[in-house]
C-alpha cells in the first residue's frame, strides 16, 4: 500500500522560503509522477507543478514559475517542494499527490499526502 | 490558465440524484479525456472518485458516474447518502499542466 507522508507545519516570515517534503513508502518511487497541490483556507485546489523522479524533470504552473522548485531524491523516495519569496497569500495547506498510471499517466491523483500547513505571517 | 467553472453549491435529498457540472475550454476539458473528480470532506485530503472522464477507481461506489460533452464535464451522484455531503472538485489536463475547478459544496438535505 503506497503512502505519502509529508513534513510538519511551518510558520514563515514574508519574503522567506519554505521547503516541504513528501516521503513515499510501499511502492516504486521512481516510477511515479508526483504533483504538488495547494489549498488556501476556505478555498479550492490549485495545481503547482509536478516531477517525474526517474527523469528528474519538473514542470510548473505559470503562476508559480520562478518561485517554486520541485525536486526528488530517489535514494530516499522523497519529493520536495520549495516556494520562495513567500507572501501572506501563500498561506495554505500544501499536498503532494501521486499521479495514477494506467499504461501511462492519466493526470489524476490517486494517492495524497496528509497535507502540510504553511502559514506566512510577520 | 483559468480555473474550470463549477457551481458553488448543489443539493439533493437522500436517495435522489444530483449532477455537478465543470466547464472549461477546448484547451482543457474539451481537448482531452483526462477529466477527474475529487471528493473532499472537511479537514481531509481529497479522494479520487472519477478519472479519464468516466472511470472509477477500485472502491468507489458505482453511484458515482462521470461524463463529458464538448467543453463541459459532469459528475452525477445517484442514490444520495448522508456521507456524500462534501466538496467536489473537477480537474483536467491542459497540455503539460493540470487545472482544477473552483469546487462545489454538495449538501444532502
Amino acid at each position: 500500500q503506497v503512502q505519502l507522508v509529508q513534513s510538519g507545519a511551518e510558520v514563515k516570515k514574508p519574503g522567506s522560503s519554505v521547503k516541504v517534503s513528501c516521503k513515499a513508502s510501499g511502492g516504486t518511487f521512481s516510477s511515479y509522477t508526483i504533483s504538488w497541490v495547494r489549498q488556501a483556507p476556505g478555498q479550492g485546489l490549485e495545481w503547482m507543478g509536478r516531477i517525474i523522479p526517474i527523469l528528474g524533470i519538473a514542470n510548473y504552473a505559470q503562476k508559480f514559475q520562478g518561485r517554486v522548485t520541485i525536486t526528488a531524491d530517489k535514494s530516499t523516495s522523497t519529493a520536495y517542494m520549495e516556494l520562495s519569496s513567500l507572501r501572506s497569500e501563500d498561506t495554505a495547506v500544501y499536498y503532494c499527490a501521486r499521479e495514477l498510471t494506467v499504461a501511462g499517466t492519466v493526470y489524476a491523483f490517486d494517492i495524497w499526502g496528509q497535507g502540510t500547513m504553511v502559514t506566512v505571517s510577520s | 490558465q483559468s480555473a474550470l467553472t463549477q457551481p458553488p453549491s448543489a443539493s439533493g435529498s437522500p436517495g435522489q440524484s444530483v449532477t455537478i457540472s465543470c466547464t472549461g475550454t477546448s484547451s482543457d476539458v474539451g481537448g482531452y479525456n483526462y477529466v477527474s473528480w475529487y471528493q473532499q470532506h472537511p479537514g481531509k485530503a481529497p479522494k479520487l472518485m472519477i478519472y479519464e472522464v468516466s472511470k472509477r477507481p477500485s472502491g468507489v461506489p458505482d453511484r458515482f458516474s462521470g461524463s463529458k460533452s464538448g467543453n463541459t464535464a459532469s459528475l452525477t451522484v445517484s442514490g444520495l447518502q448522508a456521507e456524500d455531503e462534501a466538496d467536489y472538485y473537477c480537474s483536467s489536463y491542459a497540455g503539460s499542466l493540470v487545472v482544477f475547478g473552483g469546487g462545489t459544496k454538495l449538501t444532502v438535505l
